[in-house]
């Protein structure tokens, strides 16, 4: 079985701080790590993924993310948060060499404040 | 690239009735899933394709949920004997590799 916990609903910034959004994850074997944000009455985009190799992958507008083996961790983050990075953020894992069946997090809502 | 389309956007039906959607892929992918998502939930995976086969589909919520995807292209979501239980947003995803997928708008259904 694999899961995904985002242990924040919302995580709240002040513009031009730096953001963390916490991933953590249970997976067999090796995960393949993946987030997304979801804007008010969109679908969702994806931002990055962790496949193998360097364990801080950069994503589209500026976000980046962390992949902590010992801590099953995949915090997705940003030096420098703006007031339009205010969405909801997902967070997925799927096992490598399994089905190809994401599990997706409930969703962390960021509030970027002017 | 005209990404991942779906139709209808909304969809308001009474108890009881069918309801079916429709999501079209973006053109070169060939993994197609459907997803529901509620409010405060990510979404819920429910069935998915590769090309026109289905894959997996022991986790549509009932037998009153199937899919198809008939020629590898276009998928349809059909619902039998709606509930107010199923209102929900249906999101359908395309993927190349089976890794990022790429999310149509969604179809909200409404049961009354």
């Amino acid at each position: 079985a694999q899961s995904v916990a985002q242990p924040e609903d919302q995580v709240n910034v002040a513009e031009g701080n730096p953001l963390t959004v916490k991933c953590t994850y249970s997976v067999s074997g090796n995960p393949y790590l993946f987030w997304y944000v979801q804007y008010p009455n969109r679908g969702l985009q994806f931002l990055l993924k962790y496949i193998t190799g360097d364990n801080l992958v950069k994503g589209s507008y500026g976000f980046e993310a962390e992949f902590n083996k010992s801590q099953t961790s995949f915090h997705l983050k940003k030096p420098s948060a703006l007031v339009s990075d205010s969405a909801l953020y997902f967070c997925a894992v799927r096992a490598t060499g399994g089905s190809y069946i994401p599990t997706f997090g409930r969703g962390t809502s960021l509030i970027v404040h002017p | 690239d005209t990404g991942v389309s779906q139709d209808p956007r909304h969809k308001i039906t009474k108890r009881g009735q069918n309801v079916t959607f429709r999501c079209d892929p973006i053109s070169e992918h060939n993994r197609l899933y459907w997803y529901r998502q509620t409010l405060g939930q990510g979404p819920e995976f429910l069935t998915y394709f590769q090309n026109e086969a289905q894959l997996e589909k022991s986790r549509l919520l009932s037998d009153r949920f199937s899919a198809e995807r008939p020629k590898g292209s276009f998928s349809t979501l059909e619902i039998q004997r709606t509930e107010q239980g199923d209102s929900a947003m249906y999101l359908c995803a395309s993927s190349r590799d089976g890794n990022e997928q790429f999310f149509g708008p969604g179809t909200r259904l409404t049961v009354l």
